[in-house]
């Protein structure tokens, strides 16, 4: 079974500041990672993925990650943070084989302050 | 860019009653999920579908939950007599990916809200 660990369930941080969210996770097999944006009234949304290849992904909107397997991490950054985006940021994942489900971590509460 | 489309986004009902929560998935995907997300909490898993038979299903989802893919568009979440702590909201998710591949993100709708009184 997996699991993911979100340490952090509120990360205030002022506009334009940097931030990191943490996720960890734990797997006896190899995994796929994802990060899920969910904007207030809104669905989950996919921000970015490691399948395979560099560690270090980026999404459209300014938001990278780095998977490091030897710290089972995949933290996501952004280094300059705006009002729109403040939203709950989920860490996911799934193993690479077979059809299993995703497993969600408890979500991280970003909150831009102005 | 196609859409999960989730009917409604808010439904209200009385404890004991039955509700069906509808999903439209992305019209190519072949495998659907439905994920609860109870108010401050964790996104958590309740059933995959695939090839018109349910694939996994967690300890949530008891006898009085089922799942059915009516026709070549629909896919339902039936909740037969629906308790207080069935108050959430319900995310229906689809997926694309060919057998033996799991690399696919899911697609999520943007939820059914669900109050039970």
């Amino acid at each position: 079974a997996q699991s993911v660990t979100q340490l952090d369930s509120q990360v205030p941080v002022f506009e334009e500041a940097p931030v990191e969210l943490r996720c960890n996770y734990s797997s006896s097999v190899s995994v796929y990672l994802f990060w899920y944006v969910q904007y207030p009234n809104q669905g989950l949304q996919l921000l970015l993925k490691y399948l395979s290849g560099s560690t270090l992904v980026e999404s459209i909107n300014g938001f990278e990650a780095e998977f490091n397997k030897s710290q089972t991490s995949f933290h996501l950054r952004k280094p300059s943070v705006h009002i729109s985006d403040t939203a709950e940021y989920f860490c996911a994942v799934v193993p690479s084989g077979g059809y299993q489900k995703v497993t969600f971590g408890i979500g991280t509460k970003l909150q831009v302050i102005p | 860019e196609p859409e999960v489309t989730q009917t409604p986004s808010h439904q209200v009902t009385q404890m004991g009653q039955e509700v069906i929560l509808r999903c439209v998935p992305i019209s190519n995907h072949l495998y659907f999920y439905w994920y609860r997300q109870i108010l401050g909490q964790k996104v958590e898993f309740l059933v995959s579908f695939y090839n018109n038979e349910i694939s996994e299903k967690s300890e949530i989802f008891d006898d009085q939950f089922s799942v059915e893919r009516p026709d070549g568009s629909n896919f339902t979440l039936k909740i037969r007599s629906t308790k207080l702590e069935d108050s959430a909201m319900y995310f229906c998710a689809s997926r694309a990916t060919s057998p033996g591949r799991n690399n696919s993100p899911l697609h999520f709708g943007n939820g059914t809200r669900l109050t039970v009184t």
